[in-house]
């Protein structure tokens, strides 16, 4: 059963720090991993998708890689603001075709 | 990207009511539809996954009898939160994949329905 962890489970950082969340999976055996970003008591927000093949995904300040043999992904987010502010999740895409989500990182970023 | 609307955004009902909320893929159509449930604090949890003109697939200790699900088109699942008691409070969320194209392709989230049961 795949299951999902997400390292640390909150983080608080001043403005400007540059930073990296991780993402840790038990059966390699994945499709793709995504990673998401939640604010307070609203939905999804996708902001990267790597699919297995790849070793990383970048979008403006915000890089995902993945080691998929280790089991391991991490995003990095550069110069952190305090809109970088949410819950970050990230989920993987196994051979039930289904999308198993991880712990969360509570980020806050203090300006 | 694909865009999927998810209503009511908020709702509170009496306990013992049922509830229904619809999941709608709008601009492409879903042959598999998912809903999550994520308690305070916690991660999203898979409750069921659903195709299109067939019956849901409920994961381990979700009730399908009280957790109503149905596909009915490629656009729209709805889940029917049916007696509802106060522990059913949640926040439920619903996704999307497209029809075609490769099982590992992208899922598509909707913006969740506050559930509140008094």
């Amino acid at each position: 059963k795949q299951e999902v962890t997400q390292i640390p489970a909150a983080l608080s950082v001043p403005e400007g720090e540059n930073l990296v969340l991780n993402c840790s999976f038990t059966d390699s055996a994945i499709y793709n991993l995504q990673w998401f970003r939640q604010d307070p008591g609203k939905g999804l927000t996708s902001l990267l998708l790597i699919q297995s093949s790849q070793r990383e995904q970048t979008s403006g300040r915000l890089n995902a890689s993945l080691d998929k043999s280790s089991g391991r992904s991490t995003l990095y987010i550069a110069a952190s603001q305090p809109g970088d502010s949410a819950t970050y999740l990230c989920a993987v895409l196994g051979g039930t075709y289904k999308y198993i989500f991880g712990t969360g990182t509570r980020l806050k970023v203090l300006a | 990207g694909a865009v999927v609307s998810q209503h009511p955004s908020r709702v509170i009902c009496k306990s013992g009511t049922s509830v229904k909320i619809e999941c709608r893929s709008l601009d492409f159509q879903a042959t598999t539809m998912f809903w999550y449930r994520q308690f305070p604090k916690q991660s999203l949890m898979l409750m069921a996954t659903s195709n299109e003109g067939s019956k849901a697939t409920y994961e381990q200790g979700v009730e399908k009898d009280k957790f109503l699900i149905n596909h009915a088109s490629l656009t729209l699942s709805t889940l029917t939160v049916t007696s509802a008691h106060p522990e059913d409070s949640s926040f439920y969320i619903c996704s999307a994949r497209a029809a075609g194209g490769f099982m590992n392709t992208e899922a598509f989230f909707g913006q969740g329905t506050r559930l509140t049961v008094v």
